[in-house]
C-alpha cells in the first residue's frame, strides 16, 4: 500500500499569495499518477490536477502541480477567496488506490 | 453533466449491513469507459477507498474491493435503474463515516484516465444502536 502524507496539514494565506501543498509517498508512484482534489464542505470533491500536473477541464490556471517519484506539489498562485477549502492527493498507480490527509487552506 | 447522488439511512445498529445506493444522473451507468467507486471518511481521518464495480457488455459487474475490507463489502450495479449500490456487512463504530460514490476514468482515450472526475456530495452513517 502507497501511504500518501500531506503536509502543512493547514495553510493560513492573504488573497494573492502563493500557496504550496506537498504530497509525499511511501513508494514511487508509477507514471505519475497522482492527482488533486479540492473539497469544500457540503459539496463534491472536485478534480484540480491529474497525471500529477495536468489540469482537469475548467479547472483555472492558478492551479499547478508538478513532481514525480514520491514528492509531489500542488502550487495555488494569486490566492483568491474561493479557494478556501481542504486539498488532498490520491495516488491511483496501483490496485489499492490511497488518499493523503488533506491540507486545510484558510483565507485570512 | 453527469452527477452522482447518494442515498440511504444515516443509522445503523451495530451488526447490521450498511446499504447506500448512487444514482448516475446526466449519462449512462454502462458505459465502459468508468469505474463506479465507493470512497469513505471517518470523522477526523482520511479517505479510504472502499471498492469499485465495472459495467460494460460481458463484463458486466466485476468488482474489485480494498482488501482491508473485502470480506465484508459488496458492491453491485442496476444498470436498469443507473445505480449501483454499497453493502458492507458486520459493521462496528468503526464505519462511520461520511461515504461518497465517484466515477473514475478507465478509458485511456479519455482525459484524466484514472483520476475520479465526478463525485457524491458524501452521505453520513452513523453506527449506533
Amino acid at each position: 500500500e502507497i501511504v500518501l502524507t500531506q503536509s502543512p496539514a493547514t495553510l493560513s494565506l492573504s488573497p494573492g499569495e502563493r500557496a504550496t501543498l506537498s504530497c509525499g509517498a511511501s513508494h514511487s508512484i508509477s507514471s505519475t499518477y497522482l492527482a488533486w482534489y479540492q473539497h469544500k464542505p457540503g459539496l463534491a470533491p472536485r478534480l484540480l490536477i491529474y497525471d500529477a500536473s495536468r489540469r482537469a477541464a475548467g479547472i483555472p490556471d492558478r492551479f499547478s502541480g508538478s513532481g514525480s517519484g514520491t514528492d509531489f506539489t500542488l502550487t495555488i498562485s494569486g490566492l483568491e477567496p474561493e479557494d478556501s477549502a481542504v486539498y488532498f492527493c490520491q495516488q491511483y498507480g496501483t490496485s489499492l488506490l490511497t488518499f493523503g490527509g488533506g491540507t486545510k487552506v484558510e483565507i485570512k | 453533466q453527469v452527477q452522482l447522488q447518494e442515498s440511504g439511512p444515516g443509522l445503523v445498529n451495530p451488526s447490521q449491513t450498511l446499504s447506500l445506493t448512487c444514482t448516475v444522473s446526466g449519462g449512462s451507468i454502462n458505459s465502459g469507459s468508468y469505474y463506479w467507486t465507493w470512497i469513505r471518511q471517518p470523522a477526523g481521518r482520511g479517505l479510504e477507498w472502499i471498492g469499485r464495480v465495472y459495467t460494460s457488455g460481458s463484463t458486466s459487474g466485476s468488482t474489485n474491493y480494498n482488501p482491508s475490507i473485502q470480506s465484508r463489502v459488496t458492491i453491485s450495479v442496476d444498470t436498469s435503474k443507473n445505480q449501483f449500490s454499497l453493502n458492507l456487512s458486520s459493521v462496528t463504530a468503526a464505519d462511520t463515516a461520511v461515504y461518497y460514490c465517484a466515477r473514475r476514468i478507465v478509458d485511456p482515450s479519455l482525459p484524466a484516465f484514472g483520476a475520479m472526475d465526478v463525485w457524491g456530495r458524501g452521505t453520513t452513517v452513523t453506527v449506533s444502536s
